[in-house]
């Protein structure tokens, strides 16, 4: 089965902080994901990949940044974090064509004080 | 613009009854449509993808049908059960996939 872990479930964080997201998945998939999820409004994407060192701008990607060093490894960061960043963050990947069946990680409930 | 729009209530139903989520999407020319389980404090989970030229998708008691005329898909799910309650994401495909803000599914027992 395909395993797409994130390094937290849970995280507290103060305005201003600089905020690690990590996400690791063992399948070999070349494509990766991050989403943030908020009521209401759906999954919306922030970053993907489509190959290692490889980056494209997704719908909200203002005050993000995202690495992506390793293929099985795909990082997002908040540069400084606002209260606004308060969500749930999702990381997914998929394999070869970009239009197949994401896998889904468990997410990261983020709270920015 | 671009948008999305699943049931805007969620849907409670008897237990083995069927349940119809509609998709119905404006500004999108989706070569694929897909759609996903999530349960609370989790990610989704994929269940089914049509592709444009597909009418309908059937996986156990689950069918898909996408129209392109209509930009709607319309998903089912027969016999119903308890343990089907859960949001349903529905995700067009159209050089990156968009989602749908989803619709809560209650099947009572």
């Amino acid at each position: 089965d395909v395993k797409v872990t994130q390094s937290s479930r849970y995280l507290v964080k103060r305005t201003g902080e600089k905020v690690f997201l990590e996400c690791v998945q063992d399948m070999d998939h070349e494509n990766m994901f991050w989403y943030r999820q908020d009521p209401g409004l759906g999954l919306r994407l922030i970053y993907f990949s489509y190959d290692v060192k490889m980056k494209e701008k997704g719908d909200i990607p203002e005050g993000y940044s995202v690495s992506r060093e390793k293929k099985e490894r795909f990082s997002l960061i908040l540069e400084s974090a606002s209260t606004n960043q308060t969500s749930m963050y999702l990381c997914a990947s998929s394999a070869a064509s970009a239009y197949n069946e994401q896998f889904f990680g468990p997410g990261t409930r983020l709270t920015v004080l | 613009s671009q948008k999305i729009e699943q049931n805007s209530e969620a849907l409670n139903i008897q237990e083995g009854k069927t349940a119809t989520l509609t998709c119905n999407y404006t500004n999108y020319s989706p070569a694929y449509l897909q759609w996903y389980r999530q349960d609370p404090g989790r990610g989704p989970v994929f269940l089914l993808l049509i592709r444009e030229n597909e009418k309908e998708k059937r996986k156990e008691r689950l069918k898909v049908t996408f129209d392109t005329t209509l930009k709607q898909s319309l998903f089912h799910i027969t016999a119903s059960q308890p343990a089907d309650s859960a949001t349903y994401l529905c995700a067009l495909w159209d050089y990156k996939l968009s989602f749908g803000a989803g619709t809560t599914v209650t099947v009572r027992a």
